[in-house]
């Protein structure tokens, strides 16, 4: 599974766009994109994946750029309870489903 | 929310003592999932089953057995444990193959070796 890059640290003004980068340059054709993220002490929360399409739900979307290497998870209206530490994982969609979790980015929403 | 509850959700136990981990599901889903969440390391996977009495190790397996006679339940034991196996255990699920790979995580069990 490819490996990605992410910021250690992001903060955000509660009610304004949380826009997390993710580099993936050594992603695969046929892997996507997951993107979880973890409340404190909680356990992982599953946000949105995709493949090469930009994707929308009812808590994020998801932009890949053309070429695949990057993303960006977009929390359109952050709020307090958002603040948690957001993990980018690349990966194929089939098979085992075994995730390798790296160290995130912990997203700081401030009032 | 996914149907996924761990027993027990704290434990304490000594040196050398078993202790097995508990994870139920109740979406019947294929893949069943165990890590742990360690300071500085994140999450590791420990062992993954694929079906009933279908496992297979993970990255950090050693001093960990599973097993799963039922779709719904996955055992994590602790033949005997030590002090480095104090930690948040988190049992996660995921359809498989017949999904799109998302998987789903349960509360998680704070597990102190003492």
């Amino acid at each position: 599974d490819a490996k990605t890059t992410q910021p250690t640290s992001m903060d955000c003004a509660e009610g304004r766009a949380a826009n997390l980068p993710c580099n993936h340059s050594t992603i695969s054709g046929n892997e996507y994109v997951y993107w979880y993220r973890q409340i404190h002490s909680q356990g992982p929360q599953y946000i949105i994946h995709g493949l090469k399409n930009n994707e929308t739900n009812e808590m994020a979307s998801l932009i890949i750029t053309e070429d695949r290497k990057s993303s960006t998870l977009i929390l359109p209206h952050a709020t307090l309870r958002d603040t948690a530490v957001y993990y980018c994982i690349v990966r194929v969609a089939r098979g085992t489903g075994k995730l390798i979790f790296g160290q995130g980015t912990t997203l700081q929403v401030k009032p | 929310d996914a149907g996924i509850t761990q027993s027990p959700r704290h434990k304490v136990t000594e040196t050398g003592t078993p202790v097995t981990l508990r994870c139920h599901q109740t979406e019947n889903h294929r893949y069943m999932y165990w890590y742990r969440q360690d300071p500085g390391h994140g999450l590791r996977l420990i062992h993954y089953s694929y079906g009933v009495k279908d496992t297979d190790k993970g990255e950090v397996s050693d001093g960990y057995s599973v097993s799963r006679s039922k779709t719904e339940d996955f055992l994590l034991t602790l033949e005997s444990a030590t002090s480095s196996q104090t930690s948040v255990y988190f049992c996660a699920i995921s359809e498989g193959t017949s999904g799109t790979g998302e998987q789903y995580f349960g509360p998680g069990t704070r597990l102190t070796v003492t």
